[in-house]
């Protein structure tokens, strides 16, 4: 069936630093995915709309220069987060559209900390 | 008040039970109702989906809604201990592929 991978699965970085997250379709082509980050005991929100080879739309309160959205290709969208502080630790979440509205895959997610 | 509602839980129930999961809506527009699983640390994975009012059942899994009231439904049949997890309700309206979720409930069935 289809997989949405991401990488790496789990980072722990320093304040100030930058991290990227990878979101790979493995064995179909996405041209939208969608990027959620979760808190604990909560559900997940979404951040930004991802469509490749144009700028992503993001949802309301996030800051598009603080989570940098790239969907270089039909199998690959990175999430950026520049100069991580410890409230952007959570849990991200990639998706990918298959086609109709519902049938979305979902990847494994990536742990991020921020000590 | 939140687009979507969904009874926080969190459920204990003995194995082999009925599990009722309950989530209400306020935006008509959402056509595609989904049910997902989500096991700790892991991300979510459908379980079933619906497109507008009505019942669709996968083995155990029935998934019902109701369009005019608002309110959709997951019954697990046969609750099994490898059914413990997080249950979140999701909808989204035609072609978008954004869905808004519920809060999630945490089931737990005990052997």
């Amino acid at each position: 069936g289809a997989v949405v991978s991401q990488h790496p699965s789990w980072v722990i970085c320093k304040s100030g630093t930058s991290v990227k997250i990878e979101c790979r379709s493995l064995d179909f082509q996405a041209t939208t995915m969608f990027w959620y980050r979760q808190f604990p005991k909560q559900s997940l929100m979404l951040m930004a709309t991802s469509n490749e080879g144009s700028k992503a739309t993001y949802e309301q309160g996030v800051e598009k220069d603080k989570f940098l959205i790239n969907h270089a290709s039909l199998t690959l969208s990175t999430l950026t987060v520049t100069s991580a502080h410890p409230e952007d630790s959570s849990f991200y979440i990639c998706s990918a559209l298959m086609g109709l509205a519902a049938n979305v895959e979902f990847g494994p997610g990536t742990r991020l900390t921020v000590l | 008040q939140k687009e979507v509602e969904q009874d926080p839980g969190p459920l204990s129930v003995p194995e082999g039970a009925i599990v009722s999961l309950n989530c209400t809506y306020s935006n008509s527009a959402f056509q595609y109702f989904m049910w997902y699983r989500q096991y700790s640390r892991k991300g979510p994975e459908l379980l079933m989906y619906t497109y507008s009012s009505g019942n669709k059942e996968d083995g155990r899994f029935t998934a019902q809604v109701d369009k005019s009231s608002k309110y959709i439904s997951l019954f697990i049949r046969d609750s099994q201990p490898s059914d413990s997890a997080t249950y979140l309700c999701a909808m989204t309206n035609t072609n978008a592929g954004k869905s808004t979720f519920g809060d999630g409930t945490t089931l737990t069935v005990k052997p």
